[in-house]
């Protein structure tokens, strides 16, 4: 079975501080991890994934298979980053599973 | 391109009806997914579809069928509608590539059910 948690719902956060969502995950294969954001009144769409090692908007994520991670990190946040983050993952039966989610709040 | 098109965006129904929400992609994805999303407890598989002909239950599917005759088209019936399946439904598609695995959705499909 494939698992994703996200323990935080909520986060609020000064701009201009660092960000962190967590996420871990539970799958007995190799897993592909994504961050998607929901932005008020748009589209779910993806923010970043781990295979591309790539940062979108200053959001940079490492897959740590160690500790079965793959946080989400900004160091400056700004307001347009609030939104509703979703971890997801797909396993070798092609099944995409997300996490709770974590809305985040920009404090200006 | 219209990417994935869900229809209706709202939609409300007295408990035991039946109505089907439609999901079209004009993508050529092989991949098709329902996900039903609730305060709290995230995006929720319910039925998914790896082709044509191909489909097969997620997370929650009881009350739900799908069937999946084109690429293109992959609608999800709600049999005999009750309250607890009052959600926002999201429908999404991607490819098969393991390089390209990025998942399109829809705008949702806000469904109450009295």
């Amino acid at each position: 079975a494939q698992r994703v948690t996200q323990p935080e719902k909520l986060l609020s956060v000064f701009k201009g501080a660092p960000v962190e969502l967590k996420c871990n995950y539970s799958y007995s294969g190799s897993p592909e991890l994504f961050w998607y954001v929901q932005y008020s009144r748009q589209r779910l769409q993806l923010l970043l994934r781990h295979i591309s090692r790539e940062s979108i908007k200053g959001f940079t994520a490492d897959l740590n298979k160690g500790e079965t991670s793959f946080h989400l990190k900004k160091p400056f946040a700004q307001e347009e980053d609030s939104a509703m983050y979703y971890c997801a993952l797909r396993g070798g039966n092609e099944k995409l599973t997300f996490g709770t989610g974590t809305r985040l709040t920009i404090i200006p | 391109n219209a990417g994935v098109t869900q229809t209706p965006k709202f939609q409300v129904l007295k408990t035991g009806q039946s109505m089907t929400l439609q999901c079209a992609q004009d993508m050529n994805h092989e991949y098709m997914s329902w996900y039903r999303q609730d305060p709290g407890m995230g995006l929720r598989l319910i039925h998914y579809s790896v082709g044509a002909g191909i489909t097969d239950q997620g997370e929650v599917p009881n009350g739900y069928n799908v069937s999946r005759s084109t690429t293109e088209d992959f609608p999800l019936r709600l049999l005999s509608a009750a309250p607890s399946q009052t959600s926002v439904y999201f429908c999404a598609s991607s490819n098969r590539d393991r390089a390209n695995t990025e998942a399109f959705f829809g705008q949702g499909t806000r469904l109450t059910v009295v």
